[in-house]
């Protein structure tokens, strides 16, 4: 079946950088996008959202940009601190009716001080 | 204060036994989830309950089978484990059972090990 996929399955970056995760996804008739960040030992938590009707959704340290034209989905993070460090999963989903989430495979986000 | 809180966080077991998890959301949501984490990392939806009813089944054998006494307990037997039920199981809910802004809560998860 159609599924959602990451390009790298590991960042390692230093604190006070920039992080970029990435996030392929392959179902057309997807229209709903959401970033989880999972810390070790816990449940995914969600970070951000954005419906496909717009391509960039700004939160505190973190941008979601979305392009449909190649189905791709990306997260920037803003001076990445070690709290940051984490499993980052992309989801996707519709935006209307019963659907479930499906999650890409994860990326791990390795902050050094 | 815990939102969606799961017992027991760890579960070691033989195989061929019969155990349950059990999931609570004090969110006042309508619609739980159980999803199965694996080894490596990825999540897979494996049921949803909307107020007590089952919405969403993706193809999971039938020795695992969710129940949901009330819209706010989603549990989960597992009959005949397997070497291959070795997983971390999550619970989740959210206020609706899909759409955009219907964010999902996850709890904790257990860890499923299966001897």
């Amino acid at each position: 079946g159609e599924s959602v996929g990451l390009h790298l399955p590991t960042l390692s970056v230093q604190e006070g950088d920039n992080s970029i995760i990435n996030c392929a996804y392959s179902n057309s008739a997807s229209d709903y996008f959401i970033w989880y960040k999972q810390e070790s030992g816990k449940g995914p938590q969600f970070i951000i959202d954005i419906r496909s009707n717009m391509d960039k959704r700004q939160g505190q340290r973190v941008t979601v940009l979305l392009n449909k034209t190649v189905k791709h989905l990306s997260l920037q993070i803003a001076a990445t601190q070690p709290g940051d460090s984490a499993v980052y999963f992309c989801a996707e989903s519709q935006a209307s009716g019963y659907s479930t989430l499906t999650f890409g495979k994860g990326t791990m986000l390795l902050v050094s001080p | 204060d815990t939102a969606v809180s799961q017992t027991p966080k760890y579960l070691v077991t033989q195989m061929g036994n019969d155990k349950s998890i059990k999931c609570e959301q004090n969110l006042g949501h309508d619609t739980m989830y159980w999803y199965k984490q694996d080894s490596k990392k990825f999540l897979k939806i494996m049921f949803s309950y909307n107020n007590k009813e089952l919405i969403i089944n993706e193809t999971v054998p039938n020795r695992f089978s969710p129940k949901s006494p009330d819209k706010a307990h989603l549990n989960l037997h597992i009959n005949s484990l397997e070497l291959g039920d070795s997983a971390v199981y999550f619970c989740a809910s959210s206020q609706f059972g899909g759409g955009a802004r219907n964010e999902q809560f996850f709890g904790p998860g257990t860890r499923l090990t299966v001897l």
